[in-house]
């Protein structure tokens, strides 16, 4: 059991869909972080948030957009994305900026 | 800004072999480091940490890791490898103080030949 949770574990959709990411981490942590990894990549780190304040855009394009509505939750909400989009995508929290990382499962997605 | 080099994308040692993977780090003061393990489509699991004071850190899994400041390094090692320590393997470096922004290295993977 890592804390972290992540739904859905898999999602397939079209380049016109839109859909949403969810994270939750149950262990009081204050900062959150969306990563992308693809096979043959390295891992990338899309967004940082800490105490609800997104701190980092690592030059991600405008069709993935976060949100933390607290330090509980995080959401990657996807839109017209494209097929190079289809990766695992990963959250991780930590006790604040600067702490070791808790991450989660990940979400594999599938754009057709 | 910081980097993080892991030289090997493949390691390949026979079960019961000892193993050291090798992390190098670009930082221009102390940085806190990590090891993360990665099973195949699962997130990635904390191995180890260093903040400061004794630079070799104990983790979970027996493995260790030493700090050299020297040669900029933070190698992991292992005594004895087992079947189920195939993985991947990767090094994090971080920022002392509120600013930090993680830095992976590419990881290493790790085969295990019975």
């Amino acid at each position: 059991e890592t804390g972290v949770t992540q739904t859905p574990r898999h999602l397939v959709m079209g380049m016109t869909n839109k859909k949403s990411l969810k994270c939750e981490q149950h262990l009081g942590h204050n900062a959150m972080y969306w990563y992308k990894q693809s096979a043959k990549k390295p891992l990338e780190l899309m967004f940082v948030y800490s105490l609800e304040e997104r701190v980092e855009n690592n030059s991600v394009p405008s069709r993935f957009s976060p949100e933390c509505p607290n330090s509980s939750h995080l959401f990657l909400h996807l839109h017209t994305l494209q097929p190079e989009d289809s990766a695992l995508y990963l959250c991780a929290s930590s006790p604040r900026q600067g702490n070791e990382q808790y991450f989660g499962p990940g979400t594999r997605l599938t754009v057709t | 800004a910081q980097s993080v080099t892991q030289p090997d994308i493949h390691i390949t040692v026979s079960e019961g072999a000892s193993l050291e993977l090798r992390c190098n780090y670009s930082y221009g003061a102390t940085p806190y480091l990590f090891w993360y393990v990665q099973s195949p489509g699962q997130g990635l699991q904390l191995l180890l940490k260093y903040f400061s004071g004794d630079t070799l850190v104990q983790g979970i899994k027996g493995f260790e890791a030493e700090f050299k400041r020297s040669q900029s390094s933070f190698n992991l090692r292992k005594p004895s490898v087992h079947w189920s320590d195939a993985a991947e393997y990767f090094c994090d470096v971080g920022a002392t103080g509120g600013s930090y922004i993680p830095t992976f290295g590419r990881g290493t993977s790790l085969i295990v030949h019975p």
